[in-house]
C-alpha cells in the first residue's frame, strides 16, 4: 500500500530564508507526486506535479521539488520565503494505475510560518 | 470560468440525522472526487465518480454514499451522523478522461461539517 510521510508538522522560517519542506513515499510502483498548499479556510491548490521525465520540478510561486527515487524522497523548497507563503503543505501521491488518477493519498502536512 | 463550487459551505446536525453535499465541478471536468479531512486523520479520499459511474472508493463506511448526476455535479451523502463525521468535505475535479496520467484536480473551498 502506498504512503506518504512528511516530515515536521510545523517548519517556521524567516522571511527571506530557505524554506525546506520534506516528503517521502512508499509505494509499490513509482507513483506520481503532487505537492499542494492550502490557506486558511480555502480548498487545495496543486503546486506541482511529478509524472515522468525531469526529476526537477518547477511549480508556481517559486517553488520546485525534485523526485529522488532512491532515496523515495520528494521534498519542497523555495530559495527565499514571503510572507504569503505561509500555508499548509500537503504532498500527495498517486499510483500510476488505469483510472487510479483522482484517488491521492495525502500526506499529515506541514504547516509553514513566515516571520518577519 | 468558474471553480469548483460546494454548497453549503457551513451546517450543523445532531448524531443520527442525515446530511447531503453538493459538488458543481469546473465546465468540462467529468471526474469528481470528494476527500475528508479533519485534524487527527488529516486528507482521506472517500470516492471518484467519471461520467457517473463510481471509479474508485475509498475505506468509508457504507453510512457515506455519493453519486454524480448527467451534468457532471456530485452530491455525497452521510446517513446516521456521528460526531467522529465532523470535518471539511472536499471536492476535486479533473478534466481526466482515462488513463493512467492523472489529471490536475481542482479543489473547492469545501463543506464544514459539525456534528452534535
Amino acid at each position: 500500500a502506498q504512503s506518504v510521510t512528511q516530515l515536521g508538522s510545523h517548519v517556521s522560517v524567516s522571511e527571506g530564508a530557505l524554506v525546506l519542506l520534506r516528503c517521502n513515499y512508499s509505494s509499490s510502483v513509482p507513483p506520481y507526486l503532487f505537492w499542494y498548499v492550502q490557506y486558511p479556510n480555502q480548498g487545495l491548490q496543486l503546486l506541482l506535479k511529478y509524472t515522468t521525465g525531469a526529476t526537477l520540478v518547477k511549480g508556481i510561486n517559486g517553488f520546485e521539488a525534485e523526485f529522488k527515487k532512491s532515496e523515495t524522497s520528494f521534498h519542497l523548497t523555495k530559495p527565499s520565503a514571503h510572507m504569503s507563503d505561509a500555508a499548509e503543505y500537503f504532498c500527495a501521491v498517486s499510483l500510476p494505475i488505469y483510472n487510479q488518477g483522482g484517488k491521492l493519498i495525502f500526506g499529515q502536512g506541514t504547516e509553514l510560518s513566515v516571520k518577519p | 470560468k468558474a471553480g469548483v463550487t460546494q454548497t453549503p459551505r457551513y451546517l450543523i446536525k445532531t448524531r443520527g440525522q442525515q446530511v447531503t453535499l453538493s459538488c458543481s465541478p469546473i465546465s468540462g471536468h467529468r471526474s469528481v472526487s470528494w476527500y475528508q479531512q479533519t485534524p487527527g486523520q488529516g486528507l482521506q479520499f472517500l470516492f471518484e465518480y467519471f461520467s457517473e459511474t463510481q471509479r474508485n472508493k475509498g475505506n468509508f463506511p457504507g453510512r457515506f454514499s455519493g453519486r454524480q448526476f448527467s451534468n457532471s455535479r456530485s452530491e455525497m451523502n452521510v446517513s446516521t451522523l456521528e460526531l467522529g463525521d465532523s470535518a471539511l468535505y472536499l471536492c476535486a475535479s479533473s478534466l481526466a478522461a482515462s488513463g493512467r496520467v492523472p489529471g490536475e484536480l481542482f479543489f473547492g473551498e469545501g463543506s464544514r461539517l459539525t456534528v452534535l
